[in-house]
């Protein structure tokens, strides 16, 4: 069973306010995720991690940012929130695959952002 | 342009009976397929996968088709029962290591299982 949390689980916030969604997961997995998705449509990936001290965008082009400081911690912040932001904010954790294994995503609860 | 497609945005079943989620995929390097279930304000749980050398996979009352000539892949559940209902999404991982080992996600398709 996977141990991932993300706090909090739900957040309204207002126009211009700087937040931080928190991600840790105790399984040591290498690799982590922070996905948007809204509703009816698919996940879409805004920054991954290799590991310690790696941070890469994803496909969707986002305004947040991301740090890797310990294996279990990958933070997402926002500046200066805007409506636009609105959205749930999923964070993943896997093992790096090979090619007999896939790599398994494992989600935290998500976080659901609104701002006003 | 999507890689990973599952048309059906909907899909409703009576309890007891056979569910068949679809997807299609277009790129034929994707060596790895997943599915996953998901709950309001939760997040995705892994249900099961499948390598692209195999056609089938069995997990319970999960099973996962690949048909690699025409690109398509189904999860079927039976039987069905209400806890069922949820959204499946498919996901495809074109390799291993590096960014190829990230997935790439359907829209997904809400099931319905009625009692």
């Amino acid at each position: 069973e996977a141990d991932i949390y993300q706090t909090p689980r739900y957040l309204v916030i207002g126009t211009g306010k700087k937040i931080t969604l928190e991600c840790s997961q105790t399984m040591g997995h290498d690799k982590m995720y922070w996905y948007q998705q809204d509703p009816g449509m698919e996940l879409h990936l805004i920054h991954y991690s290799y590991g310690v001290n790696s941070t890469e965008k994803g496909d969707l082009s986002s305004e947040s940012t991301v740090s890797r400081i310990r294996t279990e911690h990958f933070p997402l912040t926002l500046e200066s929130a805007r409506p636009s932001h609105t959205s749930q904010y999923l964070c993943a954790s896997s093992d790096t695959g090979t090619v007999t294994s896939s790599d398994t995503q494992y989600f935290g609860p998500g976080t659901r952002l609104t701002v006003l | 342009d999507q890689q990973v497609k599952q048309n059906s945005p909907s899909l409703s079943v009576q309890e007891g009976r056979i569910s068949i989620l679809n997807c299609d995929y277009t790129n034929s390097m994707f060596d790895y397929f997943l599915w996953y279930k998901k709950y309001p304000a939760e997040g995705p749980t892994f249900l099961i996968s499948i390598s692209s050398i195999k056609d089938k996979n069995e997990d319970g009352r999960f099973t996962v088709f690949l048909n690699k000539s025409a690109k398509h892949l189904s999860l079927h559940i039976v039987p069905s029962q209400p806890g069922d209902s949820a959204v499946y999404f498919c996901a495809a991982r074109e390799g291993y290591g590096g960014s190829q080992g990230n997935l790439i996600f359907g829209k997904g398709t809400k099931l319905s299982v009625k009692p």
